[in-house]
């Protein structure tokens, strides 16, 4: 049975970085692709991005593919030797805060999430 | 960029038929897949590729899709079932999109 468990900070500044890990137990995170999602307060799900590295990437480090409208402020990447994968969010602001959610896509017609972390709320305030 | 519609909040009585669309252009050529959300847990999956269940999801969720618009269906809605319900797929370029999610009270 696949487990995430996401860890990091509860509180950020403003203007600072947002880091944010994800423990994978039960399967190797070289296999599938990785995702963060997010839900802020009263708002709904957003996809932040993936990576992904398997057996047939060229890319050291894996690949990575985020939602346009962080593209410029994010960067995942991940460790194979612990099994882990990370997300760093820059110049956050409170339109940050948010339920942070690592999860595992599922290879598919369209992929889609099938084991979600339980989330960690991170909060962005002086 | 894609977005996916829904309605903010549907409100059934306990054993009414509940109804929630996700309307998206795309949805004629790509799946559509309902998440589940109850307060304080990681979403659930409940449908998908249109109308798929998921192993250990109550028969009474049924998911559809025409045209420009998926539905999920609860037949029997329960009290357990109060959630907010979020539709998912992915856009011309593999953007994971999800839609604003909808509030199911049953009362």
């Amino acid at each position: 049975q696949v487990q995430l468990q996401e860890s990091g900070p509860a509180l950020v500044k403003p203007s600072e970085t947002l880091s944010l890990t994800c423990s994978v137990s039960g399967g190797s995170i070289t296999s599938y692709y990785w995702s963060w999602v997010r839900q802020s307060p009263g708002k709904g799900l957003e996809w932040i991005g993936y990576i992904y590295y398997g057996e047939r990437t060229t890319h050291y480090g894996g690949r990575t593919k985020y939602s346009p409208s962080l593209k410029s402020r994010v960067t995942i990447s991940l460790d194979t030797s612990k099994n882990q994968f990370s997300l760093n969010l820059r110049s956050v602001t409170a339109a940050d805060t948010a339920v942070y959610y690592c999860t595992r896509d599922r290879p598919g017609v369209i992929p889609y999430f099938d084991y979600w972390g339980p989330g960690t709320l991170v909060t962005v305030s002086s | 960029s894609y977005e996916l519609i829904q309605p903010p909040s549907v409100s059934v009585s306990p054993g009414q038929t509940a109804r929630i669309t996700c309307s998206g252009d795309a949805l004629p050529k790509k799946y559509a897949y309902w998440y589940q959300r109850k307060s304080g847990q990681a979403p659930v999956l409940v449908i998908y590729e249109d109308s798929k269940r998921p192993s250990g999801i109550p028969e009474r969720f049924s998911g559809s899709s025409s045209r420009t618009r998926a539905t999920l269906t609860i037949s029997g809605a329960q009290v357990d079932d109060e959630a907010d319900y979020f539709c998912y797929s992915t856009d011309s370029s593999d953007n994971r999109v999800f839609g604003g999610g909808t509030k199911l009270t049953v009362l």
